[in-house]
């Protein structure tokens, strides 16, 4: 199972929205409606910021979102501030028993 | 509080096993679907497989890279899942996470909203 194409970096100013992307195939991300985003900061264990698409678990703020169209999947942050720097990984259900991350997007807040 | 806690991490030899374990607490263990998911350094994330609830007869999936020397396996009783690692390689080496998945209604998400600190595996001669 290939990994999903994720940008390998972002950028914006605080204030500013930025949209990453992650592309798979109609085997994980378009199949189906299991695609999560992570936030990782250096050496801390990653956030779930979404799940199933588009939904947000209790304490995240509103200013993340995600969508999904065809075979690939976006997130988007909104009013971006300085811990929003980080890494940001999305993940799929891909099938086959089988979970697949994307290779990762550095968010930098310029 | 809602925490998962890793432990058994270490430096091991090519060939050689380990048995990771993750303890959970503050929450109904028994009802979530567990996953492991590791990161070598400098990398990015790689699901390693993970095990269901009792509901869906506690069954396990992995990554190919995996599948064969790895086993996963939870106590309900002790609120614990492991990692059992076989045939360890180089390339094993990595920070190993567990991960509480968000179970919908009677079907896990894939959403991992709790997660441990980690356990460090290093697999060199």
């Amino acid at each position: 199972q290939s990994a999903l194409t994720q940008p390998p970096s972002a950028s914006g100013s605080p204030g500013q929205s930025v949209t990453i992307s992650c592309t798979g195939t109609s085997r994980d991300v378009g199949g189906y409606n299991f695609v999560s985003w992570y936030q990782q900061h250096p050496g801390k264990a990653p956030k779930l910021m979404i799940y199933e698409v588009s939904k947000r678990p209790s304490g995240v703020p509103d200013r993340f979102s995600g969508s999904k169209s065809g075979n690939t999947a976006s997130l988007t942050v909104s009013g971006l501030q300085a811990d929003d720097e980080a890494d940001y990984y999305c993940t799929s259900y891909g099938g086959s028993n089988n979970l697949v991350f994307g290779g990762g997007t550095k968010v930098t807040v310029l | 509080e809602v925490q998962l806690v890793e432990s058994g991490g270490g430096l091991v030899q090519p060939g050689g096993s380990l048995r990771l374990s993750c303890g959970g607490s503050g929450f109904t263990f028994s009802d979530h679907y567990m996953n492991w998911v590791r990161q070598a350094p400098g990398k990015g994330l790689e699901w390693v497989g993970r095990t269901r609830n009792k509901a869906k007869g506690y069954a396990t999936e992995y990554a190919a890279s995996v599948k064969g020397r790895f086993t996963i396996s939870r106590d309900d009783s002790k609120n614990s899942l492991y990692l059992q690692m076989n045939s360890l390689k180089t390339e094993d080496t990595a920070v190993y996470f567990c991960g509480r998945e968000i179970m919908g209604n009677n079907y896990g998400t894939c959403g991992m909203d709790v997660w441990g600190q980690g356990t460090t595996v290093t697999v060199s001669s």
